[in-house]
């Protein structure tokens, strides 16, 4: 399988903080992915990382990948309030976007 | 604001009933997904479509869940009889059907099988 498994499961912080995020897969991908869920809403799309590159930013959003430890990590940098969400990674391979159980995201103010 | 349209979003029924979820991707988008996402199992791919063939429905129980695409602007997932067991969250999701695409999901139907 390829899904990807995220760790911590729970993460809490205070705001202005980072939050770091890591994704483990098993199989080889075409690219991974990292979403986004606020509760009671469906994932949204934040960064996708294909496998030929090794990190990647967005905003305040830094994403790596190691494809050889078939891992990535997500780090969300200068915390805020709204960054509580659940992080969810996925990746693509051979077959469509296989997701993770997700990271839960507590950012306290 | 393009986005995929789910309806309804909460669902309650009682076990033996059929449920009936529907979908509309995003215009444009050939490829749609049905995902459920529970605490247990998180999100588990259903089944998914490509110009309104299904590519896989590996992901679903046969015996009570059915999907189809009437047509290229409605996708829908059908569960007959629900039990609860089926409770749980049902996202649809688009794309383009492009490689290294990103995926756009609804909001979801809350579904509670009493």
């Amino acid at each position: 399988s390829q899904q990807g498994e995220e760790d911590p499961q729970a993460l809490s912080i205070q705001e202005g903080e980072n939050a770091t995020m890591n994704c483990s897969y098993k199989t080889s991908i075409n690219n991974l992915q990292w979403y986004r869920q606020n509760s009671g809403r469906g994932l949204v799309h934040l960064i996708l990382i294909r496998s030929n590159e090794r990190e990647k930013h967005s905003g305040r959003l830094r994403v790596t990948l190691d494809t050889s430890k078939k891992s990535s990590s997500l780090l969300i940098t200068a915390s805020r309030a709204a960054d509580t969400a659940s992080y969810f990674c996925a990746t693509t391979g051979n077959t469509p976007l296989v997701f993770g159980k997700g990271t839960r995201l507590s950012v306290i103010a | 604001d393009a986005r995929v349209t789910q309806t309804p979003r909460h669902k309650v029924t009682e076990m033996g009933q059929e449920v009936t979820m529907r979908c509309q991707p995003i215009l444009g988008h050939n490829t749609v997904f049905w995902y459920r996402q529970t605490m247990m199992q998180g999100l588990e791919l259903l089944a998914y479509f490509r110009n309104r063939a299904p590519l896989d429905d590996s992901g679903m129980p046969k015996d009570r869940f059915s999907a189809e695409m009437p047509d290229a602007t409605l996708a829908t997932l059908k569960i007959q009889p629900s039990e609860p067991r089926d409770s749980a969250v049902y996202f649809c999701a688009s794309d383009t059907g492009k490689s290294n695409e990103k995926l756009f999901f609804g909001s979801g139907t809350q579904l509670s099988v009493l």
